[in-house]
C-alpha cells in the first residue's frame, strides 16, 4: 500500500542547533501537511504544501515540497526548547486520504 | 508503530441519516484511541478519548449523543455520527495512544453530509 517513509525517527541536538526531518512517499501527493505534537499533547496543523517544488518558511521553520510531490522536508534553524517535539508529516493521495509519516521526534539536549 | 485503518474512507450520506465509521488497530491493542475532526488547512480538532470497556470522554462542546463512541475491543473504536447534518460534514481522523503518548494515525474518513 501507500506509504510516507519519515526520518529521522529522533533527533537529539544542542539548542541552537539546526534540525531537519525528511517525508518520502511511494506515490505522488495532491498534497503535503505538517502537524507538531508537544509531549503529552495533541498535533497542531503547522502548514499544507500544494504546489511542486513549494517552500514556505515560518519564522525559523523552512518547509519544503519536492518537484514530484513525493518528498517534503522541515528545516528547524537554530533549535530552542520550545521546539521539542514529535513532527508529523501526512500526504495526501488522490482518494483524499492521509498517509501519515512516523513522526520525528526532536530531542534537545541540555 | 501501529498500523490503523478507517472505514470507509469516504461517506456521502442524506441529512438526518446516521453514519458509522470505524477505527482499527490492526497490530496493537490500543486501550486508547482517539477521534479528531478536521476542516481544510486546520489542526485536528480533538472530539474524544475511547477508552476500551468504559465511556469515552468528550472534549467540551462536543454532543455525545450525536457522536456516539463504542471501544469494545483493544483493536476497534466506532464513531456514529447520528441524525446527520451538512455541518457534520468534515474529515474525520482516528487514532491509537500508547502509554508512552505517541500516537498512530488513521487514514481518515471523508463525511458528506447532503
Amino acid at each position: 500500500g501507500q506509504q510516507v517513509m519519515q526520518i529521522p525517527q529522533y533527533q537529539h541536538v544542542q539548542e541552537g542547533e539546526d534540525f531537519t526531518t525528511y517525508c518520502n512517499s511511494s506515490t505522488t501527493l495532491s498534497n503535503i501537511q505538517w502537524y507538531k505534537q508537544r509531549p503529552g499533547g495533541h498535533p497542531v496543523f503547522l502548514i499544507q504544501l500544494v504546489k511542486s517544488g513549494e517552500v514556505k518558511k515560518q519564522k525559523r521553520l523552512t518547509f519544503q515540497f519536492g518537484e514530484a510531490k513525493k518528498n517534503s522536508s522541515l528545516h528547524i534553524t537554530a533549535t530552542q526548547t520550545t521546539d521539542v517535539g514529535t513532527y508529523f508529516c501526512a500526504g495526501r493521495d488522490s482518494n483524499y486520504q492521509l498517509i501519515w509519516g512516523a513522526g520525528t521526534k526532536l530531542i534537545i539536549k541540555p | 508503530g501501529a498500523v490503523v485503518s478507517q472505514h470507509p474512507s469516504r461517506v456521502i450520506c442524506k441529512s438526518g441519516t446516521s453514519v458509522k465509521i470505524e477505527c482499527r488497530s490492526l497490530d496493537f491493542q490500543a486501550t486508547t484511541m482517539f477521534w479528531y475532526r478536521q476542516f481544510p488547512k486546520q489542526s485536528l480538532m480533538l472530539m474524544a478519548t475511547s477508552n476500551e470497556g468504559s465511556k469515552a470522554t468528550y472534549e467540551q462542546g462536543v454532543e455525545k449523543d450525536k457522536f456516539l463512541i463504542n471501544h469494545a475491543s483493544l483493536t476497534l473504536s466506532t464513531l456514529t455520527v447520528t441524525s446527520a447534518h451538512p455541518e457534520d460534514s468534515s474529515f474525520y481522523i482516528c487514532s491509537v495512544g500508547t502509554r508512552s503518548y505517541e500516537q498512530y494515525f488513521g487514514p481518515g474518513t471523508r463525511l458528506t453530509v447532503t
